[in-house]
This record gives structure tokens, sequence and C-alpha cells, in this order.
């Protein structure tokens, strides 16, 4: 069965402590994997897209790599404003365009 | 701007009285598709629509349907809504093809509450 796993479920950072999210995933044949930020009562933000093992995309602080069972969400120096949730989605072939989500990882970050 | 609009954004009602949410979207995305979210479990698809008049189940359709009749729009419509249909309901909407790379764009959300 497809599946994406992400952990940890939490984590608490000092302002400025760099860290990493995972996400694991089994599917068939991966299209695309997606790294999307979530506010509090608010929709998914897209982040990222990686397709391929050793792919890397940055963004501000986030760094985001994949290879061919997981990927990283790499937080350098974070900021307050970096607390969200973050989720992992992967999209298979064969699946047109449907995401599978992770529970996702839920980030603060205090000052 | 390129929006994905979802209404309302909370709604309580009781159980059995039929309601609809609306979405909308101004990128001419063909795929469309609605995911509930619930503690826990993450973002899980209900239905989804390749384009117009075609729409297909996701994981966890019982209970809902939903109509494709312009490319725009995709309404969800619980016929008799039941408590265990509480949660936090997005739509989406992408690029259909590109190798499936294409982003997935979502509305704010409507927050459901069935007593």
């Amino acid at each position: 069965e497809d599946q994406v796993t992400q952990s940890p479920e939490a984590l608490r950072l000092q302002e400025g402590e760099s860290s990493s999210l995972n996400c694991s995933y089994t599917v068939s044949g991966l299209r695309g994997l997606f790294w999307y930020r979530q506010d509090p009562g608010k929709g998914p933000e897209f982040l990222f897209t990686l397709y391929s093992a050793g792919e890397e995309k940055e963004k501000e602080r986030l760094k985001a790599t994949l290879t061919k069972k997981e990927s990283f969400l790499h937080i350098t120096a974070p900021k307050p404003e970096d607390s969200a949730t973050y989720l992992c989605a992967v999209r298979e072939s064969g699946g047109y365009n449907k995401l599978i989500f992770g529970a996702g990882t839920r980030l603060a970050v205090h000052p | 701007e390129a929006q994905v609009t979802q209404n309302p954004r909370y709604l309580i009602t009781v159980t059995g009285k039929k309601l609809t949410v609306t979405c909308s979207q101004n990128m001419n995305h063909e795929y469309m598709s609605w995911y509930r979210q619930d503690p826990g479990l993450g973002l899980r698809q209900i239905y989804y629509s390749m384009n117009v008049e075609v729409t297909d189940k996701g994981d966890v359709p019982e209970g809902y349907k939903v109509s494709r009749k312009e490319k725009r729009n995709f309404p969800l419509i619980l016929e008799s809504p039941s408590p265990n249909q509480t949660s936090l309901y997005f739509c989406a909407s992408s690029f259909q093809g590109q190798g499936g790379r294409a982003e997935a764009f979502f509305g704010q959300g409507t927050r459901l509450t069935v007593v």
C-alpha cells in the first residue's frame, strides 16, 4: 500500500537552532514529491517539488532534498515565523494528479 | 490573483440536513479535488475531477457527492450529514499532465461541524 510517513510528529526549536524534518515514502513509481506549509486554520501553501533522487531545492531558510525512499526538509537558523505544520505529499505513477499526504510535522520555533 | 475560493469557511449543521460547500478556481485548471483533514490522519482525498463532467471517487467518498458542470466550479455535497463528517475540508486544483509535476493550489478550508 502506498504510504507517506513524516517524523517527528512535533518539533520544538529555539530560534537559530537548525534541524531537519523527515518524509519517508513507499509508492510504486514516484512522479513527484511535494512539500507544503500549513498555518493554523489555513490551506496548505506550496513550497517545493522534487522529482528525482539527488535533487535539492532551496527557499530562504528551507532546503528540501530527495533520495529514493525519503525526503528531508532542512531548516537553517529558524525564526518564530517559521512555526507551522509542514506537510509532505507524493504523486505516484498512474494516480492521475492525486496527492498522498503524510500526517505532517508541527514545528514550533521559540525566541 | 490566482486562487481557490471555498465557501463557507465555517459551518455548523444538524444531522441529516443537506448542505453544499462551494469551490471555485480562477486558474483554468483541469484537475480539481476535495480533501478532508483530521488530526493524526493527514489530508485524505474524497473525490476528484479530471475535467468537466468527469468525476471519480477518492479514498473516502462515502457520504459525499460532487459535480463538475463548469471547469471553474467543483461543489461538495453532503446529502445527509452525520457527526463523523465533522472535519476540515479543502478544495484543491492543479493543471493536469505536465508529467505530474504541477503543484496543487488549496482553498482556505471549510470547518464543518455536524451535531
